[in-house]
């Protein structure tokens, strides 16, 4: 069966330091992957997807980057990160067909202080 | 472009009574219709979709929803609910285009004993 692992779980980092957050999937080939930011009240705001290797689209401009060096991983980096980008972080994974539903990690809660 | 929109941010309900979630959507195509479910701190789970065919689909943990065209609308429902029903709940459409799923704001459904 697949999984999806991400990690890590909380995060607490300064204003100014890097970020970088790693997602991998298991179980199946070639997945789309998914970036996505939770802001209370507003619902999921897509960042970045990915259809393959190093292939990444970007939905908002901001302070993050999405790297995608193997096939069943994907992370999300900022060289230096600002009090708005905290936030949960939820990465997900589908399959090939437009109607395959997303499969989330469980998330992790980055604090800027 | 395709947006959702839920009515309700929070429903409060008594344990053992009918729930009835709120959803819109606007898409200039064909669509593919999500609800998922989120717990506090964890990923969000899929709770039931619509793809095509029948217009009352059954998903898990007694939900249905109802896919109305006319009305552009997706309401999800359960006939009685459990304390452990409380959590998020999330609308999401897809298009035939693929890849991006678009997310409702959420509805925080409050089960009271």
């Amino acid at each position: 069966s697949q999984t999806i692992h991400q990690w890590p779980a909380t995060l607490v980092q300064p204003v100014g330091s890097p970020l970088s957050l790693e997602c991998t999937v298991e179980g199946t080939s070639n997945p789309n992957l998914y970036w996505y930011r939770q802001a209370a009240g507003r619902g999921l705001q897509l960042l970045f997807y990915s259809v393959g290797i190093g292939q990444i689209s970007s939905e908002v401009p901001q302070n993050l980057s999405a790297s995608r060096p193997q096939d069943r991983q994907f992370i999300l980096s900022s060289k230096k990160l600002l009090l708005s980008d905290s936030g949960f972080y939820l990465c997900a994974w589908n399959g090939a067909g437009v109607d395959s539903p997303l499969h989330f990690g469980n998330g992790t809660r980055l604090t800027v202080t | 472009a395709q947006s959702v929109t839920q009515l309700d941010s929070q429903v409060p309900v008594f344990e053992e009574a009918p729930v009835e979630l709120r959803c819109n959507y606007s898409s200039s195509v064909s669509v593919y219709l999500f609800w998922y479910v989120q717990y506090p701190n964890q990923g969000l789970q899929l709770l039931l979709k619509y793809l095509s065919g029948s217009t009352l689909v059954k998903g898990i943990n007694g939900f249905e929803a109802e896919f109305n065209k006319s009305q552009t609308s997706f309401h999800l429902r359960k006939p009685s609910v459990h304390i452990s029903d409380t959590a998020e709940y999330f609308c999401a459409v897809s298009d035939t285009g693929g890849f991006k799923t678009i997310f409702g704001a959420g509805t925080r459904l409050f089960v009271k004993a």
